[in-house]
């Protein structure tokens, strides 16, 4: 079945510092790649994705590259900032019979201090 | 614009009461609609899934059940609530194969 990886967190960092939270994915076709962050006590909001391979998903200086060779979407951004702290979750999605089937990662917590 | 709303936004209930969480979209017709568990530590896990009035999906057997009352109503109930209940739930819509996009969800402790 589908799955997907995503490094274990919580990642600390200090403000300014580059980011990457890996993710790679296991699924059959040709799945749709996300990356979506949950800020304290909210629900979950897209924050990029990509549809097809070698396309870029990029929003609020956060990129991330869809890698069909090793079937990896991992996170970047250049210089994170405080009010970047919240959990970040991969995702994959794949259409079956009329229905979308979305998968999580068990998400990655990033604390950004000053 | 299309909006999901979910209540109650928390809430703390003892071992063996009933549930019953509701979820509303507005702005847009047909949607699908996700019920999702997300316990403290782990990810998201799909619970149900409704593609129309009264057509449910089940992905994991327990003693939670859902509904589709109207178009745009989705309700995540439960008899007896057990301790392994407790956790934030989250509502989801989706149109025309798109992305799915989430409510503020509901943090349920079961005490």
């Amino acid at each position: 079945g589908d799955s997907v990886t995503q490094m274990e967190g919580p990642v600390t960092l200090s403000e300014e510092a580059f980011l990457t939270i890996n993710c790679t994915y296991t699924a059959t076709g040709y799945p749709s790649l996300f990356w979506y962050v949950q800020y304290p006590g909210e629900g979950l909001q897209l924050l990029l994705k990509a549809t097809k391979a070698d396309d870029k998903g990029s929003n609020k200086g956060f990129e991330a590259t869809y890698r069909k060779e090793t079937t990896s979407f991992h996170l970047e951004k250049g210089s994170v900032q405080v009010s970047d702290s919240a959990v970040y979750f991969c995702a994959l999605r794949t259409n079956s019979g009329g229905y979308q089937k979305v998968t999580f990662g068990t998400g990655t917590k990033l604390q950004v201090i000053p | 614009s299309q909006t999901i709303h979910q209540w109650p936004a928390t809430l703390v209930q003892p071992v063996g009461s009933p549930l019953s969480l509701e979820c509303t979209v507005e702005g847009t017709s047909n949607p699908n609609l996700y019920w999702y568990r997300q316990a403290a530590g782990r990810g998201l896990q799909l619970l149900f899934y409704s593609v129309g009035i009264g057509q449910i999906s089940s992905e994991v057997p327990q003693n939670l059940s859902a509904s589709r009352p109207q178009d745009r109503q989705f309700i995540l109930s439960s008899k007896k609530l057990l301790l392994s209940d407790s956790g934030f739930y989250l509502c989801a819509w989706s149109v025309n194969f798109n992305e799915q996009y989430f409510g503020p969800g509901t943090r349920l402790t079961v005490t």
